[in-house]
């Protein structure tokens, strides 16, 4: 068990539609980090957020959006859902910034339909 | 890392064996880490071991094992006494770029074990 906690496990949507994933980082972690993992296709990052703060963008669409709350969890945001958006999405979370170990949630399987 | 590349699709080892992954990545940054992550059929990304490229000393972790070449930018890893649970994929990662630090994966070595 990593420490970080991301729920629903599993969610089936059909497109068009708005989802909300979402994650708890481990205690005392304040990097959130979003990535995306489709069928046959590695980890592409999607976005990090550091104490609040969005700190990187990566490949993530327009349609998408994430933020962290004071508390520290992270909510991702994936609307007008196509197909191609059936992927599995990881959460991870760091310390810090730097250097250190990113750890990862069981993920969230999102099947569009 | 702009581009981290693994060579090597898949792999098969046989128990007991050992084995080597290999990992080849770009990056400007001088003082960085690496990663090794697993990831057997349950999809969980599993760290299996880092590397700070600071330190000359390879890292190791149990039966894993890593041969850095820094000037290579390569970054193997070594799995000894192989186990039917090492079945998995296995992902190289290293940094993308400075500022914001953010991890970029290679696509992957499927490795079986094989009884």
């Amino acid at each position: 068990d990593s420490g970080v906690t991301q729920t629903p496990k599993h969610l089936i949507t059909a497109t068009g539609q708005r989802v909300t994933l979402r994650c708890s980082p481990r205690s005392g972690d304040l990097s959130v980090y979003w990535y995306q993992q489709s069928l046959d296709q590695g980890l592409q990052f999607l976005i990090q957020y550091y104490n609040g703060e969005e700190r990187a963008k990566g490949n993530i669409l327009e349609r998408f959006s994430a933020q962290q709350f004071p508390d520290l969890h992270s909510e991702l945001n994936l609307s007008s859902l196509e197909l191609g958006d059936s992927a599995l999405y990881f959460c991870a979370s760091s310390v810090g910034l730097i250097g250190n170990t990113i750890y990862f949630g069981e993920g969230s399987w999102l099947t569009v339909v | 890392a702009q581009t981290v590349t693994q060579s090597q699709p898949e792999m098969s080892v046989q128990e007991a064996e050992t084995v080597t992954l290999s990992c080849t990545y770009d990056t400007s940054e001088n003082n960085y880490y690496l990663f090794w992550y697993k990831q057997p059929p349950s999809r969980q990304m599993i760290l299996v071991i880092r590397q700070e490229a600071y330190k000359q000393q390879n890292a190791t972790e149990n039966r894993f094992s890593v041969n850095f070449q820094k000037a290579a930018k390569s970054f193997s890893l070594k799995i000894s006494d192989s186990q039917l649970g090492d079945t998995a994929m296995y992902f190289c990662a290293a940094p993308s770029g400075a500022g914001s630090y953010q991890l970029t994966f290679g696509k992957g070595t499927k490795l079986s074990v094989i009884p």
